[in-house]
């Protein structure tokens, strides 16, 4: 079945630590999105990648990183420089080859936990 | 600029009768709409979406969503809620050709009782 993979479930960080999600997809996507969720408000982007070795900064990228080496697998590391990483991750897609992706539907990943300890 | 509102955090019905989940608008350009339902602990699924056909959208599981141009508004509604309804849902607004653009709800919780 295709679809999107994350992992770990469940993260926990300690203080000064990098901490990498994993996002893998079998869609066969071009665009490839991280988004962050907090209690009680909605999804705010992270980044998005809309092809192979291209990444752009969402609303909220301070203190994490991306990388798209390849088509399938769209990492998220939360680096220290994050001050409050505690949050639901979750990572999605979309076709991405129309150039609208305002209109694409989004494919959603299960989600990981992360908490900081 | 966009944006989107959700009118209401929280919603509960009893099983069978109607759902009516309110979302409000705004948008310089003609906006793409959609609605995701996302069950505790998982990922967002579309249910259904907008994007400049029919206003009146026929989603999954029984929902479906009118776009009215003049009220701005784009509500979720289910003739007769069942217990596996039970979720959060979230009004989602965006333009062409720009996922940064795309803005996520507050979401609306809907509890469903027996």
């Amino acid at each position: 079945d295709g679809g999107i993979t994350q992992s770990p479930k469940y993260l926990f960080r300690k203080e000064g630590q990098n901490v990498t999600l994993s996002c893998e997809q079998n869609l066969n996507h071009d665009a490839m999105y991280w988004y962050r969720q907090d209690p009680g408000q909605g999804l705010r982007l992270i980044y998005y990648s809309q092809i192979v070795n291209d990444f752009q900064k969402g609303d909220i990228a301070e203190g994490y990183s991306v990388s798209r080496e390849k088509k399938e697998s769209f990492p998220l590391t939360v680096t220290s420089a994050q001050k409050n990483p505690t949050a639901f991750y979750l990572c999605a897609s979309t076709r991405g080859t129309s150039g609208d992706l305002g209109t694409d539907t989004q494919y959603f990943g299960p989600g990981t936990r992360l908490t900081v300890l | 600029a966009q944006s989107v509102t959700q009118l209401d955090s929280h919603v509960s019905v009893s099983e069978g009768t109607p759902v009516l989940l309110r979302c409000n608008y705004s948008s310089s350009y003609s906006p793409s709409l959609f609605w995701y339902v996302q069950h505790p602990n998982k990922g967002l699924q579309l249910l259904l979406k907008y994007t400049s056909a029919a206003t009146l959208v026929k989603g999954i599981n029984g929902f479906e969503a009118e776009f009215k141009k003049s009220e701005t508004s784009f509500h979720l509604t289910k003739p007769s809620a069942h217990m596996s309804d039970a979720a959060e849902y979230f009004c989602v607004v965006s333009s062409e050709s720009s996922a940064s653009k795309i803005i996520f709800g507050s979401g609306t919780r809907l509890s469903i009782r027996p």
